[in-house]
């Protein structure tokens, strides 16, 4: 099946600094990537979309300077949480959607990315 | 507003029992739905889906039924096994493969 790794899975980090996590899609291409996140015992929330060589789409509420998205290539997105904050601690999870036509729409998620700010 | 509710966040099954996992949704906009398995500090695991096409999809012991006059959805898992005991959550979407509203989850435990 389709796969897609994270990396960090866990990252710790002061406040004040930036921090970036890679979604690669190891066995096939995504021309779509989806950014999640979630709290303690609470659901997947949606943060952005992010499309093959534009703009990142972000939901509202989504700080767009403060949650930065690449999607340079079909396999690789980046979310760069910039200046983070003790608040931004979450576990952020990508998806992406396999883009061969007539193929899988289900999205394929990563393991996550535990962030911890002091 | 929550357009996917699971309105049970923990469901105790024995084992070899049927599991039902039940989840609502508002938009009528929504025409794909899926189910997801997860452990804690896990991304989800695709289980099954389905469109609104349909009223029932099957696969081994997983089957989702769809009444979309209800705009409810349910997960039955035949028969439930300790190793299904994770949390597990609906998500819907406005066509085939675009970005995914989930609901609460709900956390089943299968007990031996």
């Amino acid at each position: 099946g389709a796969v897609v790794s994270q990396h960090p899975s866990w990252v710790i980090c002061k406040s004040g600094t930036s921090v970036k996590i890679e979604c690669r899609s190891l066995d096939f291409q995504a021309t779509t990537m989806f950014w999640y996140r979630q709290f303690p015992k609470q659901s997947l929330m949606l943060m952005a979309t992010s499309n093959e060589g534009s703009k990142a789409t972000y939901e509202q509420g989504v700080e767009k300077d403060k949650f930065l998205i690449n999607h340079a290539s079909l396999t690789l997105s980046t979310l760069t949480v910039t200046s983070a904050h003790p608040e931004d601690s979450s576990f952020y999870i990508c998806s992406a959607r396999d883009a061969v036509t007539g193929g899988l729409y289900e999205q394929f998620f990563g393991p996550g990315t535990r962030l911890t700010v002091l | 507003d929550q357009q996917v509710k699971q309105n049970s966040p923990s469901l105790s099954v024995q084992e070899g029992r049927i599991s039902i996992l039940n989840c609502d949704y508002t938009n009528s906009m929504f025409d794909y739905f899926l189910w997801y398995k997860k452990y804690p500090a896990e991304g989800p695991t695709f289980l099954i889906s389905i469109s609104s096409i349909k009223d029932k999809n099957e696969d081994g012991r997983f089957t989702v039924f769809l009444n979309k006059s209800a705009k409810h959805l349910s997960l039955h898992i035949v028969p439930s096994q300790p190793g299904d005991s994770a949390v597990y959550f609906c998500a819907a979407s406005v066509g085939a493969g675009n970005m995914l509203t989930f609901g609460g989850g709900t956390r089943l435990m299968v007990k031996p």
